[in-house]
């Protein structure tokens, strides 16, 4: 069955700390895609990263991380040096094939404030 | 820069009302989805369509029906509405199906179901 746990469902911070937000999958196909959305409190959602099955390797963008785990079905996101900005509930997603398209499952959210 | 577009950003009706979302998306994209979004339940997908006339349910399709007869227009609706539908509900649409794309999101419709 498809399935994402989002285990936090709030974390707070001080500013210029590091979080790291958790999510682990469960799949049974061997292809499938991973996101990472970030909803601020404007409310509309907005894509930050894509992971295929295939491709294991961490990615960094800025601020933002992301480690991808195969071997314990994890897709953790990891902030640096958090800012007051980044408080929003970020979802992890993921997306199977079925039938002519791809249908896709996201965890609970973890919102995230960070203080000043 | 893709665009999506709900109809209403709040609707209010009444129970057994039959209801009409509409979203609307300006990149030509196949693939469109309808979720609803619920305090500690995050998004839930209630239909998605992969091409015109074509469409798959989703996690919690009961009570709610789709059409896509454009490609650019995907509708949410709810035959007879019920409390347990007052929600926010997102439209999204995405590249197609060779590969699974990031979805674009619009800002979400708030229905209240009285």
């Amino acid at each position: 069955a498809q399935k994402v746990t989002q285990a936090q469902t709030e974390i707070s911070v001080v500013e210029k700390e590091d979080v790291t937000l958790d999510c682990v999958y469960e799949t049974r196909d061997t292809t499938y895609y991973l996101f990472w959305y970030k909803q601020p409190p404007s409310g509309e959602l907005v894509f930050l990263i894509r992971r295929n099955s295939f491709d294991e390797q961490n990615e960094i963008s800025g601020r933002y991380s992301w480690n991808f785990q195969k071997s314990t079905s994890s897709f953790n996101f990891t902030i640096t040096a958090s800012q007051v900005v980044d408080s929003a509930v970020y979802f992890c997603a993921l997306s199977e094939q079925r039938g002519g398209g791809f249908k896709t499952i996201f965890g609970a959210g973890t919102r995230l404030f960070v203080k000043a | 820069d893709v665009k999506v577009t709900q109809s209403s950003r709040y609707l209010v009706k009444r129970t057994g009302e039959k209801v009409f979302l509409e979203c609307v998306q300006d990149m030509d994209h196949e693939n469109m989805f309808w979720y609803r979004q619920d305090p500690g339940l995050g998004l839930r997908l209630i239909y998605f369509s992969y091409d015109v006339k074509m469409k798959e349910k989703g996690d919690i399709p009961e009570g709610y029906s789709v059409s896509r007869e454009k490609k650019e227009r995907f509708s949410l609706i709810l035959e007879s509405a019920s409390t347990n539908q007052t929600s926010m509900y997102l439209c999204a649409s995405s590249l197609p199906a060779a590969r699974s794309y990031e979805q674009y999101f619009g800002p979400g419709t708030r229905l209240t179901v009285t």
